[in-house]
């Protein structure tokens, strides 16, 4: 059981848009815990993808999208491409416990 | 362009200590940064380890039981993991990353490519 609550899945044709939610609680993302994203790819280690909630690395092209409200996050994906079909993982910090960096379970991407 | 690879025995004995290692070039980790460990289970999501300063300033993961210890050799421009008593549900992909940790901003801009551990007899 996440501490990061995420779809197991989601899906998407080609050119679509996704969204995929995390959802937290008061100890981390309600409490103004940044919010972050990481894909994975097959057989990959996973790449930063969002941090800060809404800024992207250099190179990760602007199709990728962060937002933050409340005690939930979201990624947002358009124009989807075939490569961006993954793993994508959000995560935060969590100020119970004496302070703890924390993940979402992960959703599986998959294009149609 | 700063790299991290993890290295270590691919195979440990039930009951054993596991210990990996982390190597960083194109920078110095007397440098800054905090420096992490985060595994994953076959099919399983990602959990974060712990993390060490330069200094020597460690956190872990407070879900974890304390068999987890990390170290760093500044000498050697590595850090190090150690896991005692390892069992069948320590088997994962373990990953060694830099740590950027502000305040309750914690996350992880680089990873390496990760190293398959497993717990076997």
């Amino acid at each position: 059981q996440s501490v990061l609550t995420q779809p197991p899945s989601v899906s998407g044709a080609p050119g679509q848009r996704v969204t995929i939610s995390c959802t937290g609680s008061s100890s981390n993302i309600g409490a103004g815990s940044d919010v972050h994203w990481y894909q994975q790819l097959p057989g990959t280690a996973p790449k930063l993808l969002i941090y800060g909630n809404i800024n992207r690395p250099s190179g990760v092209p602007d199709r990728f999208s962060g937002s933050k409200s409340g005690t939930s996050a979201s990624l947002a994906i358009t124009g989807l491409q075939a490569e961006d079909e993954a793993d994508y993982y959000c995560q935060s910090y969590d100020s119970s416990l004496s302070g703890s960096g924390v993940f979402g379970g992960g959703t599986k991407l998959t294009v149609l | 362009q700063v790299q991290l690879r993890e290295s270590g025995p691919g195979l440990v004995k039930p009951s054993e200590t596991l210990s990996l290692t982390c190597a960083v070039s194109d920078y110095s980790i007397s440098s800054g940064y905090y420096w992490g460990w985060i595994r994953q289970p076959p099919g399983k999501g990602l959990e974060w380890i712990g993390s060490i300063y330069h200094s020597g300033s460690t956190y872990y993961n407070p879900s974890l039981k304390s068999r987890f210890t990390i170290s760093v050799d500044t000498s050697k421009n590595l850090f190090s993991l150690k896991l005692t008593s390892v069992t069948a549900a320590d088997t994962a992909v373990y990953y060694c990353a830099r740590h950027q940790a502000v305040g309750a901003t914690w996350y992880f801009d680089l990873w390496g490519r990760g190293t398959l551990v497993t717990v076997s007899s």
